[in-house]
């Protein structure tokens, strides 16, 4: 079991590209979560799926943030016309199912220049 | 809602001595409550779990912790440190029945030679 895996590890973008970053979650797991880290604001919820849809995006930048599980071995999460406030380190994890633990990936740290 | 309150951004210890990781909840009911443990440019890992008996629970390398109903509280101990137990450590909550785990804002824990 290679865990969560995350891809790519980093990526830098310039100020209005667009950024997708790649989950693969550990696989039976029903829920995937994703999750933006930065020193200021430390861990940030954004959005969850289960069983491959949308429950909660209540943490999701409305205007250019979209995440999308179109099957269960994959999530992505897509950053349109990226800022740099956007630069961070976006965390995927997943986990079994109700109250069980989640298993991260090492995160994808995106920069915006 | 539920909330999450480590009271401590950061904590020094030297190495070998113990420690205490204080956290705080917020929640009506009996929660499933988590510490994770954050590596530099890693991922959270698991370092244990609690939802009911023993309000003593045992963790990986050496850690535990201890709920406390009467006082919202489930604090993580370690007798004797090590400069490896350097990283950040996340308090975690989720509600009985519930998916979306709610983390506290961190500690970063610094041990020193």
């Amino acid at each position: 079991n290679a865990g969560v895996i995350q891809t790519p590890r980093h990526k830098v973008t310039g100020k209005g590209q667009e950024a997708t970053l790649w989950c693969e979650p550990i696989s039976g797991h029903s829920a995937v979560f994703w999750y933006r880290q930065t020193i200021v604001q430390g861990l940030e919820f954004l959005t969850y799926f289960r069983n491959q849809a949308p429950i909660d995006d209540s943490g999701m930048p409305k205007e250019r943030f979209s995440a999308q599980m179109p099957n269960q071995s994959h999530s992505t999460l897509k950053i349109q016309s990226t800022q740099p406030q956007d630069s961070a380190v976006y965390l995927c994890a997943s986990s079994l199912g109700v109250n069980s633990d989640y298993t991260f990936g090492s995160g994808t740290r995106l920069l915006v220049i | 809602a539920q909330s999450v309150t480590q009271p401590d951004a950061r904590v020094t210890v030297s190495e070998g001595a113990s420690l205490q990781l204080r956290c705080k909840y917020s929640y009506s009911g009996t929660p499933y409550l988590f510490w994770y443990v954050q590596y530099p440019r890693q991922g959270l890992q698991l370092l244990l779990k609690y939802y009911s008996g023993d309000p003593v629970v045992q963790g990986v390398n050496g850690f535990e912790a201890e709920f406390s109903k009467s006082n919202s509280s489930f604090h993580l101990r370690k007798a004797s440190v090590h400069w490896s137990d350097s990283a950040v450590y996340f308090c975690a909550l989720s509600r009985t029945g519930g998916y979306k785990v709610v983390f506290g804002s961190g500690t970063r824990l610094l041990v020193s030679p």
